[in-house]
């Protein structure tokens, strides 16, 4: 496996369920993001995580509820969503010391789709 | 607050003729911009990155351009093709401290009609 990869691909859940979103990078970066792209919407930043640790919470609710067990692993876990936050949530990851030629370019997962009935 | 912006939202062409895609943003004080390509339901597959100390990148029949101080890029695709259909999406880094926090534009949506 090569890049980065994100199960499910799709996943349906009612607003009481809890579920969780994996995602997987193979490219041996240091930094992981969680991305929401909801229609007619730019990319939205969720949560940054580098060297596993948190580093960016940006304005999310508590229904989500990220988790770095390692550089390599990105978990959403979810639990009592709203019909709003349907939506493909994105994973990436990047090199992200800034020195050298290192230029931090971000490498994205094919998304999971999220539909809240 | 870093605004980036892509105009057109929506461009067909046939095939053949030249893409040409802008993307311009409000703070010149970027790292970075990085182009994008969205395929429906699919993630994003990095196309281009130019370094803020750059005027330009190519790989195969795109290029894309970058003028800082004027805070514009513009991507161009030579010679379209059907298989260019997509969103493309540009993407600014604003520090060298940004983690990742790229500002996104809403993208242009691109159909090359055989």
């Amino acid at each position: 496996e090569t890049g980065v990869t994100q199960t499910p691909r799709h996943l349906v859940m009612g607003m009481t369920n809890k579920k969780s979103l994996k995602c997987e990078q193979h490219l041996g970066h240091n930094a992981m993001y969680w991305y929401k792209q909801s229609a007619k919407k730019p990319l939205e930043l969720m949560f940054v995580y580098n060297f596993k640790e948190q580093t960016e919470n940006n304005s999310v609710p508590s229904r989500f509820s990220p988790e770095c067990p390692n550089s390599s692993h990105l978990f959403l876990h979810l639990h009592t969503l709203q019909p709003e936050d349907s939506a493909l949530y994105l994973c990436a990851s990047s090199q992200d010391r800034l020195v050298g030629a290192n230029t931090g370019e971000l490498f994205f997962g094919e998304g999971s789709r999220l539909t809240v009935l | 607050k870093q605004e980036v912006t892509q105009i057109p939202a929506a461009l067909s062409v046939p095939e053949g003729e030249n893409l040409v895609l802008n993307c311009s943003f409000t703070d010149s004080a970027i790292y970075n911009l990085q182009w994008f390509r969205q395929d429906p339901g699919k993630g994003l597959t990095s196309l281009l990155l130019i370094q803020s100390s750059q005027r330009e990148q190519t790989s195969g029949r795109l290029n894309a351009s970058l003028d800082k101080s004027s805070g514009r890029s513009t991507l161009y695709i030579a010679a379209s093709q059907p298989g260019d259909s997509a969103t493309y999406l540009c993407a600014v880094r604003p520090t060298t401290d940004s983690w990742g926090k790229l500002q996104f534009g809403a993208g242009t949506q691109v159909v090359v009609t055989p």
